[in-house]
């Protein structure tokens, strides 16, 4: 299995103001990928990360607003830019290993 | 486009009964994987069983199961002998080869003593 970890758990921010979410895998992987997950709903993915490449975003997300650092086979970065309440989500970062896709513990961002 | 729906929001089960959890997906692929993934409060995902499209016996992990219906797109999970913390949001997700997972809206189950 893959064990994924991610920094900060939680944050409460300001509007207008940037966070970066950290996700750090044990194991090398090819692809990551970034979820958000508001509040009571179903996940919903931001992009598609892999190492040396740009990250491919899902309709609705924009490189502006959720750039994705990916600089190696074992880490990656979410940044939420330019923050508002309605960014007031999880935050989670997976990776696919083997055929099976594994989860981290998620980030906990609250807006205000 | 793939889907795949979660028609029970909520569900409710007494402490040891059984209780069936209903998927069913759409897709036009032939090879993939179908998941079942459980996240209690504490917001972690966790892998409940998966099921190879291409393999006719149905998953089976200690106390949970599934009844896959291939040509029927079903895909239902049965959690047998139920515990206070199997409580958790559960989800049914599909991937194919654009290995892109795909989530139904999930299922908040409560297991009561």
């Amino acid at each position: 299995s893959a064990v994924i970890s991610q920094k900060p758990s939680r944050d409460i921010c300001q509007r207008g103001t940037s966070l970066t979410i950290q996700c750090q895998v044990d194991s090398q992987v090819t692809m990551m990928f970034w979820y958000r997950q508001q509040p009571g709903q179903s996940l919903t993915l931001i992009a598609t990360a892999n190492q040396g490449s740009e990250a491919t975003y899902e309709s609705g997300f924009v490189i502006d607003k959720f750039p994705i650092s990916r600089p190696n086979l074992t880490f990656s970065t979410l940044t939420v830019s330019n923050m508002s309440p309605e960014d007031s989500s999880i935050y989670l970062c997976s990776v696919s290993y083997q055929m099976e896709q594994y989860f981290g513990p998620g980030t906990r961002l609250t807006v205000t | 486009a793939q889907t795949v729906t979660q028609s029970q929001p909520e569900m409710s089960v007494q402490e040891a009964e059984t209780v069936t959890l209903s998927c069913t997906y759409d897709t036009s692929e032939s090879n993939y994987y179908l998941f079942w993934y459980k996240q209690p409060p504490s917001r972690q995902m966790i892998l409940v069983i998966r099921q190879e499209a291409y393999k006719q016996q149905n998953a089976t992990e200690n106390r949970f199961s599934v009844n896959f219906q291939k040509a029927a797109k079903s895909f239902s999970l049965k959690i047998s002998d139920s515990q206070l913390g199997d409580t958790a949001m559960y989800f049914c997700a599909f991937i194919s080869g654009s290995e892109k997972l795909v989530f139904g809206k999930g299922t908040k189950l409560t297991v009561n003593p």
